[in-house]
């Protein structure tokens, strides 16, 4: 199976920062990698495709890079919405394993 | 717009059985693919099972291969999970998702979830 590896486990930050969190996969997926975000009690929210493709609807403030093993996401100017749990996840080949999660907190 | 609304969960027993239900709107359901994922309190997200658009094509997660099974009913825009040989480490909040495409593209669309509780 693929493992994927975020870092950090966790991250504090200030309303207006621009945060980076990566993502590294066990071997090569390409660029089969997504992003979700996921606030307390919901459901995950589907941010970014294909490494760097922005789901339709989500604000262009989110951004991905990344292909083979290394991935980030970018998000700027933080908002105190943005403040919630990020996990990538890749589709390369089953099974299609999820990163253990970055928490996002308000400093 | 697509929704999903999972139903079906609940306390069951360990070793017990469950069927959980996905009813999806506002897309062509059959051409799409579909996935279940669990959440257990406090953890992280872990990939269940996939099922194709036609339901010919499945995978499992090797935690719940063999207890498992995914189905889906395009005349019913439904897809299922039923679940046997149920263990306390099944208890999670489980999410369906649609697909983007086929089974190999990634989740665009998830539903609110449904919660699995299995103790006794």
């Amino acid at each position: 199976d693929i493992q994927m590896t975020q870092s950090p486990s966790s991250l504090s930050a200030s309303v207006g920062d621009r945060v980076t969190i990566t993502c590294r996969a066990s071997q090569g997926i390409s660029n089969y990698l997504a992003w979700f975000q996921q606030k307390p009690g919901k459901a995950p929210k589907s941010l970014i495709y294909a490494a760097s493709s922005l789901q339709s609807g989500v604000p262009s403030k989110f951004s991905g890079s990344g292909s083979g093993t290394y991935f980030t996401l970018t998000i700027s100017s933080l908002q105190p919405e943005d403040f919630a749990t990020y996990y990538c996840q890749q589709y390369s080949g089953y099974p299609h394993t999820f990163g253990q999660g970055t928490r996002l907190e308000i400093k | 717009e697509v929704q999903l609304l999972e139903s079906g969960g609940g306390l069951v027993q360990p070793g017990g059985s469950l069927r959980l239900s996905c009813v999806a709107s506002g897309l062509t359901f059959s051409s799409y693919g579909m996935s279940w994922v669990r959440q257990a309190p406090g953890k992280g997200l872990e990939w269940v099972s996939v099922i194709s658009g036609s339901g010919g094509s499945t995978y499992y997660a090797d935690s719940v291969k063999g207890r498992f099974t995914i189905s889906r009913d395009n005349s019913k825009n439904t897809m299922y999970l039923q679940m046997n040989s149920l263990r306390a480490g099944d208890t999670a909040v489980y999410y369906c998702a649609k697909n983007r495409g086929g089974i190999y593209y990634n989740m665009d669309v998830w539903g609110q979830g449904t919660t699995v509780t299995v103790s006794s």
